[in-house]
């Protein structure tokens, strides 16, 4: 069964600061996909990027940055120089290509405090 | 572009009743879902559709009940509240059905509460 594991639960840093936040992830298929979503205070979902487990090229965004590595199964988001709008939480996701229809297993998501 | 719209907002039940939570998205999207939100477990998939007429049960069915008799749109019913599905439930969408090649769409978002 797949599994996506965040274990920092809440992180707390003051603008400017660069922060890294984990994900490792479990699953028996070759092809997968990788997603990160962003949950602001307002609730709704973001969807920030997606990576199939092919391409292990890290991939820049702006002050976005996703760190993906097969050998150790993560797939680590960076914000660089954070705002304080980037406080939300983020949930990291796997899909299996062979998985029911579409489904995205979720880690349980951190909460990111940005203060000014 | 509407994309995904969920009605209501916001609902308190009593343990019993019943309601249903809407979904509509515009977007032509085969594949809809419903997942719910609870504190430090991210989201679960409860019931999807790969199209009109098809559904299958997710990871947490139980208590609900769904159907697709159009693409446009995807009800979830809760035919008995409990206390248990006090959450918040979210209706998503994407144009492929399989594979996660597709990104899903989410929409806003029903807080539901039951007492």
């Amino acid at each position: 069964a797949q599994k996506v594991t965040q274990a920092q639960t809440e992180i707390s840093v003051v603008e400017k600061e660069d922060v890294t936040l984990d994900c490792v992830y479990e699953t028996r298929d070759t092809t997968y996909y990788l997603f990160w979503y962003k949950q602001p205070p307002s609730g709704e979902l973001v969807f920030l990027i997606r990576r199939n487990s092919f391409d292990e090229q890290n991939e820049i965004s702006g002050r976005y940055s996703w760190n993906f590595q097969k050998s150790t199964s993560s797939f680590n988001f960076t914000i660089t120089a954070s705002q304080v709008v980037d406080s939300a939480v983020y949930f990291c996701a796997l899909s299996e290509a062979l998985g029911a229809g579409n489904m995205l297993t979720f880690g349980g998501g951190t909460r990111l405090m940005v203060k000014p | 572009n509407a994309g995904v719209t969920q009605t209501p907002k916001f609902q308190v039940l009593k343990t019993g009743q019943s309601m249903t939570l809407q979904c509509a998205q515009d977007m032509n999207h085969e594949y809809m879902s419903w997942y719910r939100q609870d504190p430090g477990m991210g989201l679960r998939l409860i019931h999807y559709s790969v199209g009109a007429g098809i559904t299958d049960q997710g990871e947490v069915p139980n208590g609900y009940n769904v159907s697709r008799s159009t693409t446009e749109d995807f009800p979830l019913r809760l035919l008995s509240a409990a206390p248990s599905q006090t959450s918040v439930y979210f209706c998503a969408s994407s144009y492929l059905p399989t594979g996660g090649n597709s990104p899903l769409h989410f929409g806003n978002g029903t807080r539901l509460t039951v007492t």
